[in-house]
């Protein structure tokens, strides 16, 4: 079946440093991938997406590759703020039954000053 | 605009009690999709709404868990003879259309239900 396995956390960084958090996938076809974030107390909001092999998603300095050949969607961004403290959540859609979301256990990102 | 909504927020119930919960999608969406998120996981896909109809209930852990969407716009979730593994924070998404992999779902801030 459809799954997504994430980094676990907590990923423990200081303001300004380099983020990556890895996501890999297993998919019949070529699914689209996500990456939504929770900000502490609040609802899940998507951050970015890629619907194709090698398109980046960008979004807030954040980016992500679409890699096929080694079915990842890491996220990346060159400078982390303490403002981006949340969870994130990687997810794919599938073509087929490709209504639901498939989701990550999900990563905690702690940026101190 | 308005974003999708939930309520309530919270829900204490115990063991063996019936509840029902509500989301309101966004305006104008046709597809609905409720998740269950338990405390350290990832949200888990349960029911697929695409206007009055249920077209994937293919999550829904049992017979005690049921959604309708009487008028296409919002939805109820009912859960019978509620468990403590009930106990999750039940989001619900809607997005324009059903069509194709590519459309974006909202979600609303969930409802946090705790069976005791």
């Amino acid at each position: 079946g459809n799954s997504v396995t994430q980094m676990e956390g907590p990923v423990t960084l200081s303001e300004e440093a380099f983020l990556t958090i890895n996501c890999t996938y297993t998919a019949t076809g070529y699914p689209s991938l996500f990456w939504y974030v929770q900000y502490p107390g609040e609802g899940l909001q998507l951050l970015l997406k890629a619907t194709k092999a090698d398109d980046k998603g960008s979004n807030k300095g954040f980016e992500a590759t679409y890699r096929k050949e080694t079915t990842s969607f890491h996220l990346e961004k060159g400078s982390v703020q303490v403002s981006d403290s949340a969870v994130y959540f990687c997810a794919l859609r599938a073509l087929t039954g490709f209504q639901k979301l498939v989701f990550g256990t999900g990563t905690r990102l702690l940026v101190s000053p | 605009g308005a974003g999708v909504s939930q309520t309530p927020s919270n829900k204490v119930t115990e063991k063996g009690k019936y509840v029902e919960l509500r989301c309101d999608p966004i305006s104008g969406h046709t597809a609905l999709y409720w998740y269950r998120q338990s405390l350290g996981q990832g949200p888990e896909f349960l029911i697929y709404f695409q206007g009055t109809g249920a077209a994937d209930d293919s999550g829904l852990p049992n017979d005690r868990f049921f959604a309708v969407r009487p008028e296409g716009s919002v939805s109820t979730l009912k859960i019978q003879r509620t468990e403590r593994g009930d106990s999750a924070v039940y989001l619900c998404a809607s997005s324009p259309t059903p069509q194709g992999v590519t459309d974006t779902q909202y979600f609303g801030p969930g409802t946090r239900l705790t069976v005791l």
